[in-house]
């Protein structure tokens, strides 16, 4: 399986920008995706094959990297971005990244 | 709109067995691959199983196949998880997910709220 490395938790505050992290275990070209879940909430889709921002997701949010590194950015950020970012990959069976807790101070 | 509801969940004891379902609407069902995924208590999201759109192949993580079965009712737009010989490592919400598999294995662009299964005797 692939493995999908996340730094654990980010603190920031609101109007700044944040960057999280995804490193692969192998080259993932990219297929790699990322998700935001909100406390009792299920996963919702940020962004799609690296860079594509889904229909309905604010324009604050951005994705990039190809390989083993991937950055989702969220610039700025705001109060409601309080979740943990999950991303996801489908280079073979989908795997998902332990997970960051994005905290604002 | 895209809605997905689960249904089944429940505690269960090691060992024995339990069905999930997975109401869909507001979109062609017969038209997507469909996934279950699941997520343990205070843990990060694993991908459980994949059916394509029209049930002809089906894809499982490791530590499930030959116990869960996955399947499809196209006329009923209803997905199934199927879960035999259940295990404490099973304890998990389960989500039902659209699965784009566009690019190999895709992504999941919709997700249900999640059912809760609890294996413990």
């Amino acid at each position: 399986d692939t493995v999908l490395t996340q730094s654990p938790a980010l603190a920031v505050s609101p109007g700044e920008r944040v960057t999280i992290s995804c490193r692969a275990s192998e080259s993932v070209s990219t297929l790699m995706h990322w998700y935001q879940q909100k406390p009792g909430q299920q996963p919702k889709l940020l962004i799609y094959l690296a860079s594509n921002l889904e229909s309905g997701v604010p324009a604050r949010f951005s994705g990039s990297g190809s390989g083993t590194d991937f950055t989702l950015t969220i610039d700025p950020v705001e109060a409601d971005d309080t979740a943990t970012y999950y991303c996801q990959q489908s280079w073979n069976d989908p795997t998902f990244g332990g997970g960051t807790k994005l905290e604002l101070k | 709109e895209v809605q997905l509801v689960e249904s089944g969940g429940g505690l269960v004891q090691p060992g024995r067995s339990l069905k999930l379902s997975c109401a869909a609407s507001g979109f062609t069902f017969s038209d997507y691959a469909m996934a279950w995924v699941r997520q343990a208590p205070k843990k990060g999201l694993e991908w459980v199983a994949t059916i394509i759109y029209d049930g002809s192949s089906t894809y499982y993580r490791d530590s499930v196949k030959g116990r869960f079965t996955i399947s499809r009712d196209n006329a009923k737009s209803t997905l199934y998880l199927q879960m035999d010989s259940l295990r404490s490592e099973d304890t998990a919400t389960y989500y039902c997910a659209r699965h784009i598999t566009i690019a190999a294995m895709g992504y999941f662009d919709y997700w249900g709220q999640g059912v809760m299964v609890t294996v413990s005797s």
